[in-house]
């Protein structure tokens, strides 16, 4: 079966640090993979996705980027973190090219920018 | 191009009674539509999902859907609250593309 594993689970960073979020997939071969944020008290905002490995499309621009060095590995990365960065991150996996069949998603990442 | 309204915020029942969580999508085409859950802190769990077979979708914890294409509807029921149902709830619709859109979710509160 497949699963999506994604950490830490929680993390408290200072402004100004890096950032580097993990997110891999097991039991599936070219997955579409997806990052989204969710600011408090509001819904998911689409970040990244990804069709195939180094293929990256961004969907707001921001102060993130991700890659895709491997077929099940997606990473989320920042260079100097924002107080605005604050949120809970969130990979996601689906295959297929409509999304028909549904969206697996990970337990989430807390991100406190302090 | 397409969208989905999730009519309500918030919520609120007591517990033992019917749940009615509201989604209206808007689309160019016949998408799939699915219902997740997203309890405190958590991931995304999907509930239950529509792929153009049967209408009316089961899905886990006694959740149900009925897809009404002339209402353009996918609203979410369960006939009994439990308190453990108490979560953030989100309807989503994909299909043409890679990228899902998601209704900006409905809390549901449970009242002992």
């Amino acid at each position: 079966s497949q699963t999506i594993h994604q950490w830490p689970a929680t993390l408290v960073q200072p402004v100004g640090s890096p950032l580097s979020l993990e997110c891999t997939v097991e039991g599936t071969s070219n997955p579409n993979l997806y990052w989204y944020r969710q600011a408090a008290g509001r819904g998911l905002q689409l970040l990244f996705y990804s069709v195939g490995i180094g293929q990256i499309s961004s969907e707001v621009p921001q102060n993130l980027s991700a890659s895709r060095p491997q077929d099940r590995q997606f990473i989320l990365s920042s260079k100097k973190l924002l107080l605005s960065d604050s949120g809970f991150y969130l990979c996601a996996w689906s295959y297929g090219t409509l999304g028909n069949y549904g969206y697996t998603f990970g337990s989430g990442t807390r991100l406190t920018v302090v | 191009a397409q969208s989905v309204t999730q009519l309500d915020s918030h919520v609120s029942v007591s517990e033992g009674t019917p749940v009615l969580l509201r989604c209206n999508y808007s689309s160019s085409y016949s998408p799939s539509l699915f219902w997740y859950v997203q309890h405190p802190n958590k991931g995304l769990q999907l509930l239950l999902k529509y792929t153009s077979a049967a209408t009316l979708v089961k899905g886990i914890n006694g959740f149900e859907a009925e897809f009404k294409k002339s209402e353009t509807s996918f609203h979410l029921t369960k006939p009994s609250a439990h308190m453990s149902d108490a979560a953030e709830y989100f309807c989503v619709a994909s299909g043409g593309s890679y990228i899902p859109t998601f209704g900006r979710g409905t809390s549901l509160i449970v009242h002992p």
